[in-house]
């Protein structure tokens, strides 16, 4: 089945760094999606992206949908203390058996120090 | 807006207990889906409902069922439980495929 490797699985950086994470997959994704999950919570969606070759910003965080479909990555710009959390990538097929179902990487757990 | 609530927020059951977790989703979404995510684990997907219909399930055995209602609230049941089955159980709603809200998800604890 898919599978998606995301890396790296946990990074400890100070305040006002910059920050990136990456997804790859196996097998081709028509969409691709980047979560963050705070302790306690269900994730949240930060970005999603529909076409290769996207590249899309949501304020300090920025992602592209790699063009070959099997990679994605996620940069978080000058990260503050609030960015503590685990992000998750996850890729959509919308094909076959996976229609409807999201694949999870298994998170970057971020640690900012201030 | 109401997000996607999840009750119990904890549960805790004993080996060959059955468990039931209920979700109802964001006011207007048709569609649920339910993930468990295990310890130091991803989320692994689990069933999708749409408009009361079982759409999609994961690789995950028959123990592992649910339904929806006419509301489009949920339920997830889990009979037989092991110990491997402790999770967060998450929900999520939504109108189509990819704007998911999840629900901050069900603890089960099973011993």
């Amino acid at each position: 089945g898919q599978q998606l490797n995301q890396s790296p699985q946990s990074m400890f950086i100070q305040e006002g760094e910059d920050v990136s994470m990456n997804c790859t997959s196996s097998s081709i994704f028509n969409t691709w999606l980047w979560y963050k999950q705070d302790p306690g919570e269900g994730p949240v969606l930060l970005i999603a992206l529909y076409k290769a070759g996207e590249l899309t910003s949501n304020g300090r965080l920025t992602a592209q949908f790699g063009i070959t479909r099997k990679d994605s990555f996620l940069n978080i710009s000058a990260s503050i203390p609030s960015d503590v959390g685990i992000y998750f990538c996850a890729g959509h097929w919308a094909g076959g058996t996976s229609y409807g179902k999201l694949t999870f990487g298994q998170g970057t757990i971020l640690t900012v120090h201030p | 807006e109401a997000g996607v609530t999840q009750s119990p927020t904890h549960l805790i059951k004993t080996r060959g207990q059955q468990a039931t977790l209920r979700c109802s989703p964001i006011s207007g979404h048709t569609s649920v889906y339910w993930y468990q995510q295990a310890l130091g684990l991803g989320l692994q997907f689990l069933l999708w409902y749409d408009e009361g219909e079982e759409r999609n399930r994961g690789n995950f055995p028959p123990r592992f069922s649910g339904r929806q209602f006419p509301n489009y609230s949920s339920e997830l049941n889990v009979n037989a439980l092991e110990l491997e089955d402790s999770a967060l159980y998450l929900c999520a709603s939504s109108l189509d495929l990819y704007g998911y809200t999840f629900g901050s998800g069900t603890r089960l604890t099973v011993v």
